[in-house]
């Protein structure tokens, strides 16, 4: 699986767009870029997941250069709820089978704190 | 539609002493996965269920844990005896199989069950 590597902690005004950048310099042909927001006292809830290029949801967008080596993730306007730590993954399924999920390899995530 | 699942959400127990954790997947769902969540770190996977079949316990301690999905729905994790160490969140999720869903893995996370070993 290839390695991530995210800043630790981060800081936000409310109503500021906030950008995490994940690094993952070994990442292979078929690994997909997912990340993950996690609440205190909840389990990670998927937020956005892409493969090239930008993917945009309600939520978020993720910006991946050409050569996939890094992402961005991309909050708009942030709230004091987006309080949470965001976990960026980088993987494929390496038993490579249609018909069963593959464990998720989380590092320790950026934690961002939006205050008033 | 439903989430997943877990009890308890909180348990306090004395080393050495035992638990057993309990945990009911979204519908459908073929894919179970056990994560441990020591604080301050990510999610680390302990077993991955494939129905009723286990797929991964590589990081499963399995001189103290097991676990089990029999007819491949709910699923319980235990763990005996505790150690000190073993304080954490156990998180339970689940997935459906590839290509069935609308993004590449996703997967579904309860709540959580907090233990803390004494």
């Amino acid at each position: 699986l290839a390695k991530t590597t995210q800043p630790i902690s981060m800081d936000s005004y409310e109503g500021q767009e906030v950008n995490i950048t994940c690094s993952h310099n070994n990442i292979a042909t078929n690994d997909y870029i997912t990340w993950y927001q996690q609440f205190p006292s909840q389990g990670p809830r998927f937020i956005i997941q892409g493969y090239k290029t930008k993917v945009t949801n309600e939520v978020a967008s993720l910006f991946i250069p050409a050569d996939r080596k890094s992402s961005t993730l991309s909050l708009p306007r942030v709230s004091l709820s987006d309080t949470a730590v965001y976990y960026c993954l980088v993987g494929d399924n390496p038993l490579h089978n249609s018909n069963s999920g593959y464990a998720l390899n989380f590092g320790k995530g950026t934690s961002l704190l939006v205050t008033p | 539609e439903a989430g997943v699942a877990q009890s308890p959400r909180y348990k306090i127990i004395e080393k050495r002493q035992s638990v057993a954790f309990w945990c009911n997947p979204i519908s459908g769902h073929a894919t179970l996965y056990w994560y441990q969540q020591i604080l301050g770190q990510g999610p680390k996977l302990l077993i991955q269920f494939q129905n009723n079949g286990v797929v991964d316990d590589s990081q499963l301690p399995k001189d103290r844990f097991s676990a089990e999905r029999l007819k491949g729905v709910d699923s319980t994790l235990k763990i005996q005896p505790a150690k000190l160490e073993d304080s954490a969140v156990y998180l339970c999720a689940s997935s459906l199989p590839q290509g069935l869903g609308f993004s590449y893995n996703e997967q579904f996370f309860g709540p959580g069950t907090r233990l803390t070993v004494l």
